[in-house]
């Protein structure tokens, strides 16, 4: 069974500086996706950043950038000079290549950016 | 290019009643997936749809069904309502279910409160 942990409920950082936050997954599949998605608190799910278990280079998208470690099996997310829009509940979450749509999600990680 | 769009935003229903929520994916995608969203159990996989087939589904009874048109939009219809049935449904699309680049795009949920 595959099994997302995000084990940050909540965290802060000042404007301007860089955040990281922890994802660790479980799973037996050899082929997989992870996922990050951010949910402002109007409930749209925006899809940040993807990691394909075979991508050697950890992905990158603008101030995102996605820490694979696969020998951990931790898929953490780094935003880089964060801004007030970027406080948010943000998830990790995977799939499976032989699942086709179906992700698993975390319990999401609420971040505050302070001014 | 227009998003993923959910009709309706927010629904208030009696136990008891039934309850029938659209999705419309971006044009030329023809995946779409729900999803459940409930503080205590956070994000829960329903089903997908690929052209007009349910190609996975989730842990949920049989009061939730779905079904997916022709030109790609999809429904979910939730029969009997129950109190544990209020959370916010989200729907994505996907150009297909397979390849390792499958990025989902999520619509802004059907707010379901049921009294």
């Amino acid at each position: 069974a595959q099994k997302i942990t995000q084990t940050q409920p909540g965290m802060f950082v000042q404007e301007k500086e860089a955040v990281t936050l922890d994802c660790t997954y479980d799973t037996s599949d050899q082929s997989y996706g992870l996922f990050w998605y951010k949910q402002p608190s109007s409930g749209e799910m925006i899809f940040l950043i993807y990691q394909g278990s075979y991508d050697e280079q950890n992905a990158t998208e603008g101030r995102y950038s996605l820490n694979f470690q696969k020998a951990r099996k931790s898929a953490n997310l780094v935003i880089s000079a964060s801004q007030l829009g970027d406080s948010a509940m943000y998830f990790c979450a995977m799939r499976a290549d032989n699942q086709g749509g179906k992700l698993i999600f975390g319990q999401g990680t609420e971040l505050s950016v302070k001014p | 290019k227009a998003g993923v769009t959910q009709t309706p935003r927010y629904l208030i229903k009696t136990r008891g009643q039934q309850v029938t929520l659209s999705c419309s994916p971006i044009s030329g995608h023809r995946s779409v997936s729900w999803y459940q969203q409930t503080p205590g159990q956070g994000l829960q996989f329903l089903f997908e749809y690929f052209s007009e087939t349910q190609r996975n589904k989730g842990n949920f009874p049989g009061r939730f069904s779905g079904r997916q048109f022709s030109n790609s939009r999809s429904e979910m219809n939730v029969s009997t309502l129950e109190l544990g049935d209020s959370a916010l449904y989200l729907c994505a699309s996907s150009l297909g279910p397979t390849g390792k680049h499958y990025e989902q795009y999520f619509g802004p949920g059907t707010r379901l409160t049921v009294t």
